[in-house]
């Protein structure tokens, strides 16, 4: 099994770029949840997703969009970068909504915005 | 709506020694309430978790926490630290229903080192 997996594992964008980046769940898990982590801090909560659906989301401004496919796989978006955005960003999968089953998160994807 | 505090940003510890390290959260809704660890350049692992029931849970490496509710804390200790145990830790809260199902939402972290 191989956990959770994220690409690419680094990237650097220029401000006012778009990004996308992708995440594939661990094994047999339906419910994907994307984290950015700020340099010192602990992980942010951005959105959701369940059955292609956005079910929750945190304080982050719509240009930071999702998507997520009928193999449960997912897709970060975020548009008009700016050097704030900068950070890790994780991907965690479950294998429910209800916070019962353990998140797996993957290495995350390191976005630098200069 | 949920928020953690990790009481210290970093604990220095010598090899063997005895550890805490201090989570406080608050809420509104009953919690689940986690422990993650956190090598560099790693992902988050999961370390151990209250849901419902006992409320000291135990690891498999040694760690332990226990859920105090008239508190709102859940310190995470263990008797023997080793080096290996160097790493950054966050305590994390999600609600056991309404809007913040399923959702983390983590302290700012604890970084251990271990020294030898």
């Amino acid at each position: 099994d191989a956990g959770v997996t994220q690409s690419p594992t680094h990237l650097i964008k220029t401000r006012g770029q778009q990004v996308t980046l992708r995440c594939s769940p661990k094994s047999g898990h339906d419910t994907v949840s994307w984290y950015q982590q700020a340099l010192g801090q602990g992980p942010q909560f951005i959105f959701q997703y369940y059955e292609e659906e956005e079910r929750q989301r945190g304080n982050f401004p719509d240009r930071f969009s999702g998507h997520q496919f009928p193999n449960y796989s997912s897709e970060l978006n975020v548009n008009a970068l700016l050097l704030g955005d900068s950070a890790l960003y994780l991907c965690a999968s479950s294998r429910d909504l209800t916070g019962h089953t353990e998140a797996f998160f993957g290495q995350g994807t390191r976005l630098t915005v200069v | 709506a949920q928020s953690v505090t990790q009481l210290d940003s970093q604990v220095p510890v010598f090899e063997e020694a005895p550890v805490e390290l201090r989570c406080n959260y608050s809420s509104s809704v009953s919690v689940y309430l986690f422990w993650y660890v956190q090598y560099p350049n790693q992902g988050l692992q999961l370390l151990l978790k209250y849901l419902s029931g006992s409320t000291l849970v135990e690891s498999i490496n040694g760690f332990e926490a226990e859920f105090n509710k008239s508190q709102t804390s859940f310190h995470l200790r263990k008797p023997s630290v080793h080096i290996s145990d160097t790493a950054e830790y966050f305590c994390a809260v999600s609600g056991a229903g309404g809007t913040s199902y399923g959702k983390l939402t983590f302290g700012q972290g604890t970084i251990l080192t271990v020294h030898p």
